[in-house]
């Protein structure tokens, strides 16, 4: 988990309301996701960052939008059109450049709960 | 496309004895093949990867794995299991290039006292 923050913790939110997640990396990486794990499906990614002020879907996009303004900030706002946002949501960053082997870390993660 | 297949949703052992969890892959390319171990409401830890070079990869905590071309296997093993191996096992793959990782649905590891 190290080099990797993700805040807060632990979120409530209501039906109806946005809420924004934050990670934060200090490893200078380039790359930058967002997955989502729900119980015995494993690992999805929402959004993926390759460079600042670039970002691409993942397999699950829809009711999430990012930004990537900043390399070391991605934050994720989960929006009132996802319909079961219930989650462990985990960030991960990975260095370098296309091609290259190095390995994605991950934060220590959030876990939403809409009440 | 790439994709990983963890077949056991729970694997138990005895601590003490061997411990493997199986992992197949499907890419269209070289496989770039990684194990990470996620603990209760943690992010996931690193173990190890395979890359290129020799087939039997060695991770953190005694860990290691065995990758096999033909069978298209990355089976993760430890000699010994402990009590605090307990927890959730991921394998991953990504295609030479691709920026994106396919994950397994992930392999519960129980180590009975």
């Amino acid at each position: 988990d190290g080099g990797i923050t993700q805040s807060p913790k632990y979120l409530f939110r209501k039906e109806g309301q946005n809420v924004t997640l934050s990670c934060e990396q200090n490893l200078n990486h380039d790359a930058m996701y967002w997955y989502r794990q729900d119980p015995g499906q494993g690992l999805r990614l929402i959004y993926y960052s390759q460079i600042v002020n670039d970002f691409q879907k993942g397999d699950i996009a829809e009711g999430y939008s990012v930004s990537r303004e900043k390399k070391e900030s991605f934050p994720l706002t989960v929006t009132s059109a996802q319909k079961n946002p219930t989650a462990f949501y985990l960030c991960a960053s990975r260095g370098a450049k296309r091609g290259r082997t190095d390995t994605q870390y991950f934060g220590p993660g959030t876990r939403l709960t809409v009440l | 496309a790439q994709s990983v297949a963890q077949p056991e949703d729970q694997v138990n052992v005895a601590e003490g004895n061997p411990l493997t969890v199986k992992c197949t892959y499907s890419v269209s390319g070289n496989p770039y093949l990684f194990w990470y171990v996620q603990y209760p409401n943690r992010g996931l830890q690193f173990l190890l990867k395979y890359i290129t070079g020799d087939n039997l990869v060695k991770g953190s905590y005694g860990f290691e794995a065995e990758f096999n071309k033909s069978q298209t296997s990355f089976h993760l093993k430890k000699p010994s299991a402990l009590v605090s191996d307990s927890a959730l096992y991921f394998c991953a793959v990504r295609d030479y290039g691709n920026n994106r990782l396919a994950f397994g649905k992930g392999n519960q590891v129980v180590v009975i006292p």
